[in-house]
């Protein structure tokens, strides 16, 4: 069956360090998000992703977040300057369809998740 | 303003008895709603869904009803295995997620 995979599956850094997490979606998905889970909090959305840009993004993705699809599988978060609050869980999901608009249940697609430690 | 609210935290319910894990909304615009099962170190896995012009939509154990004059829903799991124990997300078609309910079932 098809999954999303996501690398790393732990890292940890030091506060002010750029960090990367890479993802791979399902090969014909066209939309693409990343979601985090703060420890013992709710999964929050971060942004959304179609066409190479993107399409919805939240309060919580500031300046300090970017998506890119560098090539024609993966699909990243950077977090440039990382603060203690961005230790979390991070994942990545995939659809075919899109989340707003649609008149289908847009199912997502989820990879495992990166937890990301910021020291 | 958190649009779609699951107020039970935790749910402890016996082997082969019913699990019933609630949802409320608050925007009268979605159009779907998904319920996600999460188990520890994976991520969220889609369970079953609900357009908002029906009811109920059921598969196998799983019931999911629709109430939209109150803006709630709920999925029923019956008979509970102890394989059910996990987090469960409400979501809406927004991508909207609920704060999760963690379900355990005793043997």
């Amino acid at each position: 069956e098809p999954e999303v995979t996501q690398t790393p599956s732990h890292q940890v850094t030091q506060m002010g360090q750029e960090v990367i997490l890479r993802c791979v979606p399902i090969s014909n998905h066209l939309y693409f998000y990343w979601y985090r889970q703060i420890l013992g909090q709710k999964v929050e959305f971060l942004v959304s992703f179609y066409n190479n840009e993107i399409s919805e993004k939240s309060e919580i993705f500031d300046d300090q977040f970017s998506v890119e699809r560098p090539d024609g599988s993966n699909f990243t978060l950077k977090i440039r300057s990382t603060k203690l609050e961005d230790s979390a869980m991070y994942f990545c999901a995939s659809s075919e369809t899109d989340l707003a608009g649609s008149s289908g249940a847009n199912v997502l697609t989820f990879g495992a998740g990166s937890r990301l430690t910021v020291l | 303003d958190q649009q779609v609210k699951q107020n039970s935290p935790s749910l402890s319910v016996q082997e082969g008895r019913i699990s019933i894990l609630n949802c409320d909304y608050t925007n009268s615009m979605f159009d779907y709603f998904l319920w996600y099962k999460k188990y520890p170190a994976e991520g969220p896995t889609f369970l079953i869904s609900i357009s908002s012009i029906k009811d109920k939509n059921e598969d196998g154990r799983f019931t999911v009803f629709l109430n939209k004059s109150a803006k709630h829903l709920s999925l029923h799991i019956v008979p509970s295995q102890p394989g059910d124990s996990a987090v469960y997300f409400c979501a809406a078609s927004a991508g909207t997620f609920g704060d999760g309910t963690t379900l355990t079932v005793k043997p």
